[in-house]
């Protein structure tokens, strides 16, 4: 699986919208670009995934750049609730395990 | 959405006891489950993947006669650590694939070691 940088951490203040960057230059054509969170002492949470283009759902949005080296999570109006450590990962779009980097501690703030 | 459950959320152990950690599919059926385990302020660390009616694979560096794993039916996956030691202390997490591309994970176990 390709390997991903996140910066380790960031805040945001309580509804606005946090933008968590992550880098994957060397993510192959049939790698899927994944994002989990985990709240603290808890499993982790799926988010969102794709392929090329851009997805949303209830929980966020994902803009993966042209090239796919890089990839964005939008958590359009964060709340508390939000903070979470989050993980961006790739991996072909099977079922299979998980590699999990360091992530990005998230911070929203009132 | 799919559910995993694991059994028991916190155990707290003496050292040189066996301790059992059972994860379960609630409502789905998973031949194939992941054990990570994660240290404090760390990321989760793949242990082994455990498949059902089949031999566990473990991942380099994890001792399989420590860490016993049985897959013995579609919906369940036990992770027994053998003879426990104050540095097996960790948050063990179980999860399964629930579909082609989503992983649904266990809330956790937490084992202490005394």
């Amino acid at each position: 699986d390709a390997k991903t940088t996140q910066p380790p951490s960031m805040d945001c203040a309580e509804g606005r919208a946090a933008n968590l960057p992550c880098n994957h230059s060397t993510i192959s054509g049939n790698e899927y670009v994944y994002w989990y969170r985990q709240i603290h002492s808890q499993g982790p949470q799926y988010i969102i995934h794709g392929l090329k283009n851009n997805e949303t759902n209830e929980m966020a949005s994902l803009i993966i750049t042209e090239d796919r080296k890089s990839s964005t999570l939008i958590l359009p109006h964060a709340t508390l609730r939000d903070t979470a450590v989050y993980y961006c990962i790739v991996r072909a779009g099977t079922a299979s395990k998980l590699t999990f980097g360091t992530g990005t501690r998230l911070q929203v703030t009132l | 959405g799919a559910v995993v459950s694991q059994h028991p959320s916190r155990v707290i152990c003496k050292s040189g006891t066996s301790v059992k950690i059972e994860c379960r599919s609630l409502d789905f059926q998973a031949t194939t489950m992941f054990w990570y385990r994660q240290f404090p302020k760390k990321s989760l660390m793949l242990m082994a993947t455990s498949n059902e009616g089949s031999k566990a694979t473990y991942e380099q560096g994890v001792e399989k006669d420590k860490f016993l794993i049985n897959h013995a039916s579609l919906t369940l996956s036990t992770l027994t650590v053998t003879s426990a030691h104050p540095e097996d202390s960790s948050f063990y997490i179980c999860s399964a694939p629930g579909g082609a591309y989503e992983q649904y994970f266990g809330p956790g176990t937490r084992l202490t070691v005394t």
